[in-house]
């Protein structure tokens, strides 16, 4: 397994655009969680999901953020109608949880988006 | 609520300890700790449980104490190779398998 992969690596679209990101995650892993990160800033916690299913999407995440992940395998991030604000790398992470807990996580290596 | 860390940077010269802090204002469940090179992604380094023990690998520990909610690790005898920025996740709830919420970052300097 060559571990979490995220494409594209580095994203610039003008504002107003929509843009879509996706993620491969480890293949034994079930959980798959999406942040976001801003120079200098700890990782913002997006959304997350087990096998296919979305269980929980931060309150401070607007209508213009919407995650996927079909069959529980690779995921996608989409952001309509980008905004300056958006701009930040977006790192996909994913963990394998069981019944008697979970363990660490292991992030790709982001996709950098820049809005201008 | 975010996990606030202490310090905030530190310098240290090759060989030297340090101790970073992560406190939570919530009850937790478990706290991880993950360093983060400049330009690349968080590599995962240890977790503790509620309710576990001390843990470490190599010259790298981290103690965690649930009453007070607060975590630390311990860096001992720092190599180069340490330099980078340390942030805890914390994750809260009594029964674990819960999303992290991630510090604010304390950044490690070592200098030969």
């Amino acid at each position: 397994d060559t571990g979490v992969s995220q494409d594209p690596r580095h994203k610039i679209t003008k504002r107003g655009q929509n843009v879509t990101f996706r993620c491969d995650p480890i293949s034994e892993h079930n959980r798959l969680y999406w942040y976001r990160q801003t120079l200098g800033q700890g990782p913002e916690f997006l959304t997350y999901f087990q096998n296919e299913a979305q269980l929980e999407k931060s309150r401070l995440l607007s209508d213009r953020f919407s995650a996927e992940r079909p069959k529980g395998s690779f995921s996608t991030l989409e952001i309509q109608r980008t905004e300056q604000g958006d701009s930040a790398m977006y790192l996909c992470a994913s963990s394998l949880v069981v019944s008697s807990g979970g363990d660490g996580y292991t992030f790709g290596s982001g996709t950098r988006l820049t809005v201008v | 609520q975010q996990p606030v860390q202490s310090p905030q940077a530190v310098i240290l010269r090759e060989g030297e300890d340090a101790v970073i802090n992560c406190s939570s204002s919530k009850a937790l469940y478990s706290v991880h700790w993950y360093r983060q090179k400049h330009g690349e992604a968080p590599v995962f380094l240890m977790i503790l449980l509620k309710g576990g023990e001390q843990k470490g690998h190599e010259k790298i520990s981290a103690s965690f104490n649930e009453k007070k909610q607060q975590s630390s690790l311990y860096l001992t005898a720092s190599q180069l190779s340490y330099s980078g920025t340390y942030f805890c996740g914390t994750e809260k709830s009594n029964f674990g398998n819960e999303k992290l919420t991630f510090g604010t970052g304390t950044r490690l300097t070592i200098i030969p």
